[in-house]
């Protein structure tokens, strides 16, 4: 069955203080693997798309890698606006639609 | 800017009414999509559509139906809201090819009393 964890559950941070969030993945072939932020109240914005092993997309302070198991988005010296919670979501190759899966998400916090 | 836009945001109402919640969208996009969140939960896909006269049920087994009359117009009717139905709905949409990010609105907040 597909799968998709993201762990920690939450994690709170200085203002500075780099980390990064975790994605593991079970699906039969990755067409490509989503990362969304969300607000309180809000619905989730796209980040990034990394479709292979290897690939590396940046905007800003963040950093999605991706390797054949897991994807990791790396927070470089956060501020306190990136407080949100980070969604993980995959799209199977074996799909015929386009129905993507989605993690729990990563509540990040940080502390200024 | 949002591009997608679910009306009303918030809304509380009794068990027995009939609702539609409403999703527009001014991208053009051909797919979209209803999900259901609660808090702390992922994503569970309900309903998505492909393009006009196209609707199709999500994983999530479901008492709401859906339409789409025209392209930017995706809506979600529940005939006889229950307690159970008291959730987020976020709406999404996405562009034709592999691999298209889905693009979300601000969701509406159901409660049922």
């Amino acid at each position: 069955e597909d799968q998709v964890t993201q762990s920690p559950e939450a994690l709170r941070l200085q203002e500075g203080e780099s980390s990064s969030l975790n994605c593991s993945y079970t699906v039969s072939g990755l067409r490509g693997l989503f990362w969304y932020r969300q607000d309180p109240g809000k619905g989730p914005e796209f980040l990034f798309t990394l479709y292979s092993a290897g690939e590396e997309k940046e905007k800003e302070r963040l950093k999605a890698t991706l390797t054949k198991k897991e994807s990791f988005l790396h927070i470089t010296a956060p501020k306190p606006e990136d407080s949100a919670t980070y969604l993980c979501a995959v799209q199977a190759a074996e799909n015929r639609d386009d129905k993507i899966i989605f993690g729990k998400g990563t509540r990040l916090h940080i502390l200024p | 800017e949002a591009d997608i836009y679910q009306t009303p945001r918030y809304l509380v109402i009794g068990t027995g009414k009939k609702i539609t919640l409403e999703c527009s969208q001014t991208m053009g996009h051909d797919k979209m999509y209803w999900y259901q969140q609660d808090p702390g939960m992922e994503l569970h896909l309900i309903h998505y559509s492909y393009g006009v006269n196209s609707t199709e049920k999500g994983d999530l087994s479901s008492e709401s139906t859906v339409s789409r009359i025209r392209t930017e117009h995706f809506p979600l009717t529940l005939e006889s809201a229950r307690p159970s139905h008291t959730s987020q709905y976020l709406c999404a949409s996405s562009d034709w090819g592999l691999n298209q990010p889905q693009h979300f609105g601000d969701g509406t907040r159901l409660s049922i009393l």
